[in-house]
């Protein structure tokens, strides 16, 4: 079936260095990617998004980089922050009714 | 500021007991989705409705039923909790007439433990 899953479930960085969150999708119909932040406690935010007629897209310290040849998203973050601490899901829009397929999570943990 | 408001953020109820899960919005939006989302598994669709008194079974429906009686407002309901409900249940919206444009907009999220 439809999958959009994420390669590790846990990352754990320096404060300053960069993160990387890797995601792969199955479903090469998919035309719309974006990645969410989850603090705990709180509903999954809007980071950052992407069509599948784009490689890269870039926002305030986040860019995402989107290769369709092997269905792989990643999630690049620059200077990570304590403020960065939080899963991070990606998630791809499949099939009508304008469902997200998510992924299961990567929890980062930033380390001063 | 746009919301997708959940009743509740923590809820104890007895199994077999009948669980009403509210969620309603501000934005005028057609689509309006329940998740739960349990360690390790992610966000799993259960039911979305795209349309007043509309509803769709997600991944997930066995144990729920939803109700839409009107575009802000969407229900989820445990005929019977169980003890295997016991998660945290997030519900979304989009609209249909903007696109796709940034995704869902998620609710705080209920985390619900049936004992």
């Amino acid at each position: 079936g439809e999958s959009v899953g994420l390669h590790l479930p846990t990352l754990s960085v320096q404060e300053g260095d960069n993160s990387i969150i890797n995601c792969a999708y199955s479903n090469s119909a998919s035309d719309y990617f974006i990645w969410y932040k989850q603090e705990s406690g709180k509903g999954p935010q809007f980071i950052i998004d992407i069509r599948s007629n784009m490689d890269k897209r870039q926002g305030q310290r986040v860019t995402v980089l989107l290769n369709k040849t092997v269905k792989h998203l990643s999630l690049q973050i620059a200077a990570t922050q304590p403020g960065d601490s939080a899963v991070y899901f990606c998630a791809g829009f499949s099939g009508g009714y304008n469902k997200l397929i998510f992924g299961a999570g990567t929890r980062l943990a930033v380390h001063p | 500021d746009v919301k997708v408001t959940q009743s509740s953020r923590y809820l104890v109820k007895r199994t077999g007991e009948k669980v009403f899960l509210e969620c309603v919005q501000d934005m005028d939006h057609e689509n309006m989705f329940w998740y739960r989302q349990d360690p390790g598994l992610g966000l799993r669709l259960i039911y979305f409705s795209y349309d007043v008194k509309m509803k769709e079974k997600g991944d997930i429906p066995e144990g729920y039923s939803v109700s839409r009686e009107k575009k802000e407002r969407f229900s989820l309901i445990l005929e019977s909790a169980s003890t295997n409900q016991t998660s945290m249940y997030l519900c979304a919206s989009i609209s249909t007439g903007t696109g796709r444009n940034y995704g869902y907009t998620f609710g705080s999220g209920t985390r619900l433990t049936v004992v």
